[in-house]
C-alpha cells in the first residue's frame, strides 16, 4: 500500500514570498489532516478534511494560509506572505474513519525554512 | 476541552533500564488512544494504539494499557535501547469528528 506522498522535501523561501505544498493521501482516505510542527513541538492541527469539506480550520492563519483538497482526493496548502515564524514542518496524514482506532498514516513532511 | 497531557522531557536512559512515559487525557465521549513515534529526521509512525478501556496495545516491546478509571494511557517498554531514541507522541482519536488531540511529546534520550 502506498503512504501519504508530500511535496517538496524541503522548501526555503524568503519572507514575504509565497508556497504551496501539495499532499497526496492514501487511496481510499476520506479524512485528510494538514499540521504545523515547529521544532521541539508537538504537531498543531492546520485544517482537518472530510472528503473535500472542511471538519475543522479553527487553527488555521486564514489571512496567510490557505487549503483546498479538490475532488476530495489530493490537497495543496499555501502561504501568502510567508513570515519568519512559519518556518516549521508541514505534515500531511490521512486516514479512514471505518471505525474506532482508525489511525492516521503520516507523509515524511515538507521543512519549510522562510529567511 | 479535550486534551492529552504528557510527561516533559527530555528522559535519558541507560540501555536496558525500563522506561515509563506518562499520558493523561481528558475527553468526551469514547476515544481511541495512541502513541506515535518520531525518529530523528523523519515524520511520524503509529507506535501502538487502543480503543477501548482496558485495551493492551503493544508493537516493538512497547505496551500501553488504556485506563478509563485514570485517564491514562502510559507508555512502557522493560528494555530500551540506543535505537529506541526518539520523541513519542501521545494521543486520543475522537470518534465524533475523527479529530486527532495530541500531546505535546516527550524526547527519549538512550545512552550506551
Amino acid at each position: 500500500e502506498a503512504g501519504v506522498a508530500q511535496s517538496p522535501r524541503y522548501k526555503i523561501i524568503e519572507k514575504r514570498q509565497s508556497v504551496a505544498f501539495w499532499c497526496n493521501p492514501i487511496s481510499g482516505h476520506a479524512t485528510l489532516y494538514w499540521y504545523q510542527q515547529i521544532l521541539g513541538q508537538g504537531p498543531k492541527l492546520l485544517i482537518q478534511f472530510q472528503n473535500n469539506g472542511v471538519v475543522d480550520d479553527s487553527q488555521l492563519p486564514k489571512d496567510r494560509f490557505s487549503a483546498e483538497r479538490l475532488k476530495g482526493v489530493d490537497s495543496t496548502l499555501k502561504i501568502q506572505p510567508a513570515k519568519l515564524e512559519d518556518s516549521a514542518v508541514y505534515l500531511c496524514a490521512s486516514s479512514s474513519p471505518a471505525g474506532l482506532g482508525t489511525e492516521a498514516f503520516f507523509g515524511q513532511g515538507t521543512r519549510l525554512t522562510v529567511v | 476541552g479535550d486534551s492529552v497531557t504528557q510527561m516533559e522531557g527530555p528522559v535519558t536512559l541507560s540501555e536496558e533500564a525500563f522506561l515509563t512515559i506518562n499520558c493523561t487525557y481528558t475527553a468526551t465521549g469514547y476515544p481511541s488512544l495512541f502513541w506515535y513515534v518520531q525518529y530523528p529526521g523523519e515524520g511520524l509512525q503509529l507506535l501502538l494504539k487502543a480503543t477501548k478501556a482496558d485495551d493492551k496495545g503493544s508493537n516493538k516491546g512497547f505496551e500501553a494499557t488504556y485506563r478509563k478509571e485514570t485517564t491514562s494511557f502510559h507508555l512502557e517498554k522493560g528494555s530500551v535501547q540506543v535505537s529506541d531514541s526518539a520523541v513519542y507522541f501521545c494521543a486520543l482519536l475522537m470518534d465524533s469528528n475523527y479529530q486527532l488531540i495530541w500531546g505535546a511529546g516527550t524526547k527519549l534520550i538512550i545512552k550506551p
